[in-house]
């Protein structure tokens, strides 16, 4: 079966870049999205199709995905973009995959 | 404003089965597709099925672990999707998100989708 793959944390000071990996095999070949989701609260949408924002979604966010690897940059993180992070893509075999999160920590 | 808004958990023992509802609002129903996602207590999201709309064939396709126990399903004409869970077991355990999904082709013509809208979420506990 198909697995996407992230690290477990991340750690960024308020105002720098905050990148998070997703790794699969030849998931440059496949379409990413990337979920936003904080304590007690359901997912949200800030990426998809790769690198297309959903209206709503500061231009801070940003997506890039090529080889084995997709890329979600956040650009002047801030502390409300404290929360996990999840990938999402498709697969032929298991359709659906998530990745397993990222918790995103902005201090 | 689009809006989802699922009922119907609670606890049930294992082998036991549930209903979930998720009535939507804000949007054409009938044209949307819907999955279904959760997450387990402390766990990750977990995809577990989608129904296209009726005008696409209404067809479903579920996650290899709830395949043949679960079955999604749609009422237009009351804006609302269910999920019939049958057979549970403990490792169903989890918050149940109702989701809209937007679905596109890829460069082969197959097509994909992911989840924009999603609900609250109902909390299913599978215990003894």
């Amino acid at each position: 079966s198909y697995e996407l793959t992230q690290p477990p944390s991340v750690s960024v000071s308020p105002g720098q870049t905050a990148s998070i990996t997703c790794s699969g095999n030849k998931l440059g070949d496949k379409y990413v999205s990337w979920y936003q989701q904080k304590p007690g609260q359901s997912p949200v949408l800030v990426i998809y199709q790769d690198t297309k924002r959903p209206s709503g979604i500061p231009e801070r966010f940003s997506g890039a995905n090529s080889g084995n690897t997709a890329t979600l940059t956040i650009s002047g993180t801030q502390t409300m973009d404290e929360a996990d992070y999840y990938c999402q893509a498709w697969d032929s075999s298991t359709a659906v995959v998530f990745g397993g999160g990222t918790k995103l920590t902005v201090l | 404003e689009v809006q989802l808004v699922e009922s119907g958990g609670g606890l049930v023992k294992p082998g036991g089965s549930l209903r979930l509802s998720c009535a939507a609002s804000g949007f054409t129903f009938s044209n949307a597709w819907m999955g279904w996602v959760r997450q387990a207590p402390g766990k990750g999201l977990e995809w577990v099925g989608l129904i296209k709309s009726k005008t696409d064939g209404g067809t479903t396709d579920y996650a290899a672990p709830v395949k043949g126990r679960f079955t999604i399903s749609r009422d237009n004409s009351k804006n609302t999707l269910y999920l019939q869970m049958n057979s549970l077991k403990t490792e169903d355990t989890a918050v149940y998100y109702c989701t809209t999904a937007p679905y596109f082709y890829d460069s082969s013509d197959y097509y994909r989708y992911y989840f924009d809208y999603w609900g609250q979420g109902t909390l299913v506990t599978v215990s003894s």
